[in-house]
């Protein structure tokens, strides 16, 4: 079945400590995204990708890497820079450029501190 | 101003009513409407999305825009217990910066009651 697929589900996070959430998609799409949701806030743009190679900065990219060496794949590294990570991380997709396509989402990864 | 408004509810419709959710935006450029639907816990899926001024039907739901006024609806026909979620407006806006980015609200929470 297509999709994007997030993984882990859950991840917590030591003191001083970098993490990779993986995001893969086999939909073909252009175009994928990295958002962050706090409770009682909307989501928030991290980073995102609009070709291979190739990736913007969104509003809260501080503490924050990533790279886009396939189509496939967009994965996230959460550094020892970013102080708060605790938050639900969300991939999404969509086809072609720009913010016009609707974007679709994964399931998710919930990183914690220990 | 916040770029994308939605009244935070809880929103209570008896079951089989019409239930409206309202979204307000700032950017007189925006050309892209989404609305999308959030179970606790799970991530968001999309719903509908329009790009006209007028009505867009699909199934129970019926998404409305007024880019005049600046404000995109949502409605769902005959209300189910199964629509009892948080409902997301997103809307492309252009920053000051000239960044065009997906901008969330905050959400509604729906409940339909029995």
């Amino acid at each position: 079945d297509g999709g994007i697929t997030q993984s882990p589900k859950y991840l917590f996070r030591k003191e001083g400590q970098n993490v990779t959430l993986s995001c893969e998609q086999n939909l073909n799409h252009d175009a994928m995204y990295w958002y962050r949701q706090d409770p009682g806030q909307g989501l928030r743009l991290i980073y995102y990708s609009q070709i291979v190679n190739d990736f913007q900065k969104g509003d809260i990219a501080e503490g924050y890497s990533v790279s886009r060496e396939k189509k496939e794949s967009f994965p996230l590294t959460v550094t020892s820079a970013q102080k708060n990570p605790t938050a639900f991380y969300l991939c999404a997709s969509s086809s072609g450029t720009g913010f016009y396509q609707p974007q679709h989402f994964g399931d998710g990864t919930r990183l914690s501190i220990l | 101003q916040k770029e994308v408004e939605q009244n935070s509810g809880p929103l209570s419709v008896p079951e089989g009513a019409i239930a409206s959710l309202n979204c307000t935006y700032s950017d007189r450029g925006s050309q892209s409407f989404f609305w999308y639907r959030q179970y606790s816990g799970k991530s968001p899926e999309l719903i509908m999305f329009i790009y006209s001024n007028g009505d867009k039907e699909d199934g129970r739901f019926t998404a409305q825009l007024n880019k005049a006024s600046q404000y995109v609806s949502l409605l769902i026909r005959d209300s189910q217990p199964s629509d009892s979620a948080t409902y997301l407006c997103a809307v492309n806006i252009v920053s000051n910066f000239g960044n065009e980015k997906l901008t969330f609200g905050t959400g509604t929470r729906l409940t339909i009651i029995p």
